[in-house]
């Protein structure tokens, strides 16, 4: 069964520094990765998407790679602002499994 | 296009009462799932659908829960009876045709059962 873990749960930083969130997942038997954003009492926007087979995807002042032999995803944030404060989840989309499964997230609050 | 579309956003309803939430697909989204958000559980998947038919259900809780597809653009998730832990966002969210492909989230609706 897919596991998917991002640490940390919460995270604070000051305005304009660079940031990494961090996602593992069990299972690397995966069609892709997706990284999403959740603001309060609000739905999902997603932000990347990266194929099985890409290293890394960008978009703007976020970047996001995958490791898939180790399990791992990176979501990059530089010159954060204070906008970018969310929760920001994690999902893969397993081989023979047709369907997402969601990390926890991570809270980030920037810190204007 | 206006996105995945759910009614209503907030519902607010008694123990025992019939609970429908409605879920108009992205046109041209084959793909259709059904998502429950609470804090102690996270996101988890309910049920989904392929051009309308339910593939994987597993995820519904119990036989209170059932969701129907009767065509492309409507989906319906129906919970009779309620029962307070049935309070969480609901979300719907669609996909095009080839697997593993982006989904796309509605706002949810927010159910509170009293």
């Amino acid at each position: 069964k897919q596991e998917v873990t991002q640490i940390p749960a919460a995270l604070s930083v000051p305005e304009g520094e660079n940031l990494v969130l961090n996602c593992s997942f069990t299972d690397s038997a995966i069609y892709n990765l997706q990284w999403f954003r959740q603001d309060p009492g609000k739905g999902l926007t997603s932000l990347l998407l990266i194929q099985s087979s890409q290293r890394e995807q960008t978009s703007g002042r976020l970047n996001a790679s995958l490791d898939k032999s180790s399990g791992r995803s990176t979501l990059y944030i530089a010159a954060s602002q204070p906008g970018d404060s969310a929760t920001y989840l994690c999902a893969v989309w397993g081989f023979g499994n047709e369907k997402l499964t969601f990390g926890t997230g991570t809270r980030l609050t920037i810190i204007p | 296009d206006a996105g995945v579309i759910q009614s209503p956003r907030h519902e607010v309803t008694e123990m025992g009462q019939e609970v429908t939430l409605r879920c108009k697909p992205i046109s041209g989204h084959d793909y259709l799932f059904w998502y429950r958000q609470t804090m102690m559980r996270g996101l988890e998947l309910l049920i989904y659908f392929n051009n309308n038919v339910p593939i994987d259900d597993s995820g519904m809780p119990e036989d209170r829960f059932s969701a129907k597809m009767p065509n492309a653009s409507f989906s319906t998730l129906k919970i009779q009876p309620s029962e307070p832990r049935d309070s969480a966002v609901y979300f719907c969210a669609s996909s095009p045709h080839t697997q593993g492909n982006e989904q796309f989230f509605g706002p949810g609706t927010r159910l509170t059962v009293l």
